[in-house]
């Protein structure tokens, strides 16, 4: 069956920096678009990132876009969020998704989450 | 960008039906599939309607989905309702340049 589990969630300073991974199980990770989605504290979904199947395709939200990278490795089933120049609003539970296909329109599995606190 | 309204509550009884709306601010409803998930409390989001109205196995029939270009939104409708229908309920749509937008989420009480 589909596993996502999700690493790399802590405690941060405002300003610092921050990698979340990802590691895939249960299907051929390398076919699927992975995306990355947070939830603040009490708050709603709100979608971060999208890599495409082969890495050749990234899409962000305007909000953390130019200091989040997402990054994928194929070879060893796993995807990345490098976040960089961390605010207080970043802090949230960080869930990594499965697309339903190869670009990325539809989150079909999703991980448990991993928590970023950014605080001073 | 577009945005995706939803009511922020909806209640209703066991047994009942409930629909949750989903209002998309700009460009057609029709032109992007929308997505449905459910978030039961300290859970992580599940898929309970795919591609306008597709259900994932495992998922009950009690729980519906259809798009109505003349009023530019979808709904989510769950007949029959159970207590453990009570969550919180999340459209998402996409377009070109925006592969993931999410609405703000409806809480679903079963009264």
């Amino acid at each position: 069956q589909v596993q996502l589990v999700e690493s790399g969630g802590g405690v941060v300073q405002p300003g610092r920096s921050l990698r979340l991974s990802c590691t895939a199980s249960g299907f051929t990770f390398s076919n699927y678009a992975m995306h990355w989605v947070r939830q603040a504290p009490g708050k709603g979904l709100e979608w971060v990132a999208v890599i495409w199947y082969d890495g050749s395709n990234k899409y962000y939200a305007d909000s953390v876009k130019g200091r989040f990278t997402i990054s994928r490795d194929n070879s060893k089933n796993t995807v990345s969020l490098q976040m960089n120049s961390l605010r207080a609003e970043d802090s949230a539970v960080y869930y990594c998704a499965r697309d339903r296909s190869f670009w990325g329109y539809d989150l079909e599995f999703w991980g448990q989450g991993t928590l970023v606190t950014v605080s001073s | 960008n577009f945005l995706l309204t939803q009511p922020h509550s909806v209640s209703e009884s066991p047994g009942k039906t409930v629909t949750i709306s989903c209002a998309r601010s700009s460009g057609s409803i029709a032109s992007n599939y929308v997505q449905w998930y459910q978030q039961c409390p300290g859970s992580s989001p599940t898929t309970v309607i795919y591609e306008d109205n597709q259900r994932p196995s495992g998922v009950p029939d009690r729980f519906s989905g259809s798009v109505d270009s003349s009023s530019n939104s979808a709904s989510l409708t769950i007949s029959g309702l159970r207590p453990e229908d009570e969550a919180d309920y999340y459209c998402q749509s996409y377009d070109g340049s925006n592969p993931g937008v999410f609405g703000g989420g409806t809480k679903l009480t079963v009264l």
